[in-house]
């Protein structure tokens, strides 16, 4: 199986700020990696997949970039709403996996 | 629009069988790369990829999971059923289905999910 890693596991941040997660995968993806958000009691959204494709309907302050094994989400300049839960996710090989999380937290 | 549901029992006793339904509309199974996963999430922590199921009926399943996981579809109902054997607590999860699409350029990105059902496994 392809082990994910993400970092950091959790991230204090204001609004306003710019804030970069990390995907490691334990081989080369390709562009199979995607990332989601998800807020409390509610399903997963895909917001970004093939590495930097923006998922129709997602704001622009969110990006995706990396190729290879390493790869980043960005926000641009958080805003309340993106206090949440990221994972990344690679469907280069089933089974499928997903990083363990980063969560977001407002400062 | 394409939407899916996840329906089924909330408990569950150990050793049971868990099945649980997805019904899905928007789409059609039966169309060339279209796909259903299953992906778990227990209370508090990460999501797991369980299974999918192919519009040409391959199946492919997690790998410790594998002997205790059965995927399957009615394309005619536009639904896809998850089978899981002998539940113990640690499977007390909610349960999402979601769709991909193995053509084209999302590369398999689950870009649709249900809602999730919580499924508790207790005595």
């Amino acid at each position: 199986d392809i082990q994910m890693t993400q970092s950091p596991a959790s991230l204090s941040a204001s609004v306003g700020d710019r804030v970069t997660i990390t995907c490691r995968a334990g081989q080369i993806l390709s562009s199979y990696l995607h990332w989601y958000q998800q807020k409390p009691g509610k399903a997963p959204k895909l917001l970004v997949y093939a590495a930097s494709s923006l998922q129709s309907g997602v704001p622009s302050r969110f990006s995706g970039s990396g190729s290879g094994t390493d790869f980043t989400l960005t926000i641009s300049s958080l805003q309340p709403e993106d206090f949440a839960t990221y994972f990344c996710q690679q469907s280069y090989r089933t089974p499928y996996t997903f990083g363990q999380g980063t969560k977001l937290e407002i400062k | 629009q394409v939407t899916l549901k996840e329906s089924g029992p909330a408990l569950v006793q150990p050793t049971q069988t868990l099945t649980l339904t997805c019904t899905f509309s928007g789409f059609s199974l039966s169309t060339s790369g279209m796909r259903v996963s299953w992906v778990r999430q227990p209370p508090g922590k990460a999501l797991e990829w369980l299974g999918r199921i192919d519009w040409d009926d391959e199946k492919r399943y997690n790998t410790s999971l594998k002997t205790r996981l059965s995927i399957s579809k009615d394309t005619s109902s536009d639904q896809v059923v998850l089978t899981m054997t002998n539940v113990e607590p640690l499977d007390t999860a909610t349960y999402y289905c979601a769709r991909s699409s193995g053509v084209g350029s999302t590369r398999d990105a689950l870009d649709i999910w249900g809602q999730g059902t919580m499924v508790t496994v207790s005595s």
